[in-house]
């Protein structure tokens, strides 16, 4: 039973335009959650994180928010760049049980020059 | 350099034998991890150590098996009972520190394919 979820595979923006992501979750137990880049035969790298007594993180260009109600965050990009062009994956944990971490399935996001 | 390293980058096997692929990591990370990647799909927790000689099964364990003697290495045997073993390993570790935020850093990735 997948945990976390993106629901949209692919999306494309136009360079300088806004970029959102999002991922839900079902498990209210989770307290930290993670968003991921990954490039084509290459290993995810980590991009921003937030935890849940928070419900902003801003890095640069990224934002992630998160709506612990309604069990669904968010990573803003602005602005997008053609080198954003990548699977994004989001991720989530329960910290208290254990660094064990539940991956959404990604998604493709394509920012057009 | 700290990192995680996956050697080889590609690996192909013929059906029915096992094959072991490498990760190793010199981060003094005390967890580590197995996830394999297909098409379309997220990553999928095959295996994962939080402490040396202790190791626990995934979502996906079937089919495979780990070891975890030394604290940088975490090796995976893909056996010849796993069903559909070709697809995308990665490996990745992180500090375990409980109630602790940590992210996890991974390997590069290894490709193997069975033909």
């Amino acid at each position: 039973d997948q945990q976390v979820k993106q629901n949209s595979p692919s999306l494309s923006v136009q360079e300088g335009r806004i970029s959102i992501l999002n991922c839900d979750y079902t498990n209210s137990m989770f307290d930290y959650f993670l968003w991921y880049k990954k490039y084509p035969a290459e290993g995810p790298t980590f991009l921003i994180s937030i935890s849940s007594i928070k419900d902003k993180n801003e890095d640069g260009r990224f934002t992630v928010f998160l709506n612990k109600s309604a069990k669904h965050l968010s990573l803003h990009i602005v602005p997008s760049q053609p080198g954003d062009s990548a699977v994004y994956f989001c991720a989530a944990s329960d910290t208290n049980t254990g660094n064990q971490f539940y991956f959404g399935t990604g998604t493709s996001l394509t920012v057009i020059p | 350099d700290g990192g995680i390293t996956q050697s080889p980058k590609y690996l192909f096997r013929k059906e029915g034998q096992n094959v072991t692929l490498s990760c190793e990591q010199n981060l003094n990370h005390d967890a580590m991890y197995w996830y394999r990647q297909d098409p379309g799909q997220g990553l999928r927790l095959i295996y994962y150590s939080q402490i040396v000689n202790d190791f626990q099964k995934g979502d996906i364990a079937e089919g495979y098996s780990v070891s975890r003697e030394k604290k940088e290495s975490f090796p995976l045997t893909v056996t010849s009972a796993q069903k559909n073993p070709t697809a995308f390993y990665l490996c990745a570790s992180s500090p375990y520190r409980r109630s602790s935020y940590n992210e996890q850093f991974f390997g590069p990735g290894t490709r193997l394919t069975v033909l």
